[in-house]
């Protein structure tokens, strides 16, 4: 069964440095997601990503992040200084824009457990 | 899209149905239902999502009561496995970019 994967299962990072998250969405799928889950707390939307641009974000999503789609296959997610409250557990997802608005199931990968020294 | 309320915690012991339930009174006629469970600190599983009608897939049955105010969740054989905190998600026609992800319930499978 397809899935999504996600590279790194952990990373450890110091404060200031910038991070990029890897993702490889479903095959075929069009829309990517990312949601982060900090210790504890509930899952939180980041942001949609639909042909090549955002398509929504949350008030998280504020300058220091940034998605991109480098090629056919990965979709990451980069966090240009990161501080220490960015540590959490960050989930990719992706749908495969057929069904088309509330009917569109969002499949999640494992998670990078990003920890922020 | 609308809020839905689900009990913090439940016990199902090994072997019998577990059955969830979730208030979602503010529904509107275009929103679905959506269960996602979340095993640790794994990422969200998807189980079964429904608009009207009960679904029935491999994992679990869906009932939506026939104001759509309410829905539970069944997993009809509960293991050990289960346990995890599944999340009743409201989603909107015109916000379907995102999942909102409530508290949800703990469900504990006890031997």
């Amino acid at each position: 069964e397809p899935e999504v994967t996600q590279t790194p299962s952990h990373q450890v990072t110091q404060m200031g440095q910038e991070v990029i998250l890897r993702c490889v969405p479903i095959s075929n799928h069009l829309y990517f997601y990312w949601y982060r889950q900090i210790l504890g707390q509930k899952v939180e939307f980041l942001v949609s990503f639909y042909n090549n641009e955002i398509s929504e974000k949350s008030e998280i999503f504020d300058d220091q992040f940034s998605v991109e789609r480098p090629d056919g296959s990965n979709f990451t997610l980069k966090i240009r200084s990161t501080k220490l409250e960015d540590s959490a557990m960050y989930f990719c997802a992706s749908s495969a824009g057929l069904a088309g608005g509330s009917q569109e199931t969002q499949y999640f990968g494992p998670g990078t457990r990003l920890l922020v020294l | 899209d609308a809020k839905t309320t689900q009990p913090p915690s439940m016990d199902c012991a090994e072997g019998r149905a577990a059955n969830l339930p979730c208030n979602h009174s503010t529904i509107s006629g275009n929103e679905y239902v959506y269960w996602y469970r979340q095993i640790h600190s794994q990422g969200p599983q998807y189980i079964i999502h429904g608009l009207k009608n009960n679904e029935t897939n491999e994992m679990a049955s869906l009932i939506i009561t026939e104001d759509r105010k309410s829905s539970t969740l069944i997993l009809p054989h509960a293991t050990l496995r289960d346990t995890a905190v599944y999340y009743c998600i409201v989603r909107g026609l015109y916000n379907f970019n995102k999942f909102y992800f409530g508290s949800g319930t703990k469900l504990n499978v006890k031997p």
